[in-house]
């Protein structure tokens, strides 16, 4: 399986849910990272994780959780969001956050918050 | 903070051409490059890795180079067709990638 896989594909929730978006990887990738992408601007990190644990949060808003139940597994916990989080999140893996090997991406999850 | 730059920005061509993608970063302390192409709506397809080691990767009709010493890398796309209108990026690796913002490319059948 050389895949990440993120659900679901679209997702439109009001600013008082709460919601969480799922990634998934079997390809033994020990660093997983959350992205997000507005239209026509390139994707922007917001979290790193090293070995299942939180390495970098690039100053998200705490209505932004992440987690990382294992090593196959990255959860972003969504609640209370506001409009302007409308965006595409992106999920990505890759060998070990200590060299620099290739990246593999997920399909991403359309978010709109309404 | 590392910059990525690509040139340019937006390129139209009929099909059947060849296409010449840049890409440059103000940090020349680059480790393994990876170009991606994106299309609307949808997650990054990764097309080439560079090692550090290397100084080319080559995919079918793509051609990707690595100059280290002056921190630029391009992307050659031959014989272009319509399925290769997306945008190109060419994220700087440093333990995590930051991208530039991209070449959107459209072939013209």
């Amino acid at each position: 399986d050389t895949e990440v896989t993120q659900t679901p594909k679209h997702l439109v929730m009001g600013m008082t849910n709460k919601k969480s978006l799922k990634c998934e990887q079997h390809m033994g990738h020990r660093a997983m990272y959350w992205y997000k992408q507005k239209a026509k601007k390139p994707p922007e990190l917001m979290f790193v994780y090293s070995y299942e644990k939180l390495s970098i949060n690039e100053s998200v808003p705490s209505r932004f959780s992440p987690e990382c139940p294992n090593s196959s597994l990255l959860n972003l916990h969504l609640h209370a969001l506001q409009p302007e989080d409308s965006a595409l999140y992106l999920c990505a893996s890759s060998q070990d956050p200590r060299d620099h090997y290739g990246y593999t991406f997920g399909s991403g999850t359309r978010l709109t918050v309404v | 903070k590392q910059e990525v730059t690509q040139i340019p920005a937006a390129l139209s061509v009929p099909e059947g051409e060849n296409l010449v993608l840049n890409c440059s970063f103000t940090d020349s302390a680059i480790y393994n490059l990876q170009w991606f192409r994106q299309d609307p709506g949808k997650g990054l397809t990764s097309l080439l890795l560079i090692q550090s080691s290397q100084r080319e990767q080559t995919s079918g009709r793509l051609n990707a180079s690595l100059d280290k010493s002056s921190g630029r890398s391009t992307l050659y796309i031959a014989a272009s067709q319509p399925g290769d209108s997306a945008t190109y990026l060419c994220p700087h690796n440093d333990y995590k990638l930051s991208f530039g913002a991209g070449t959107t490319v459209t072939v013209r059948a």
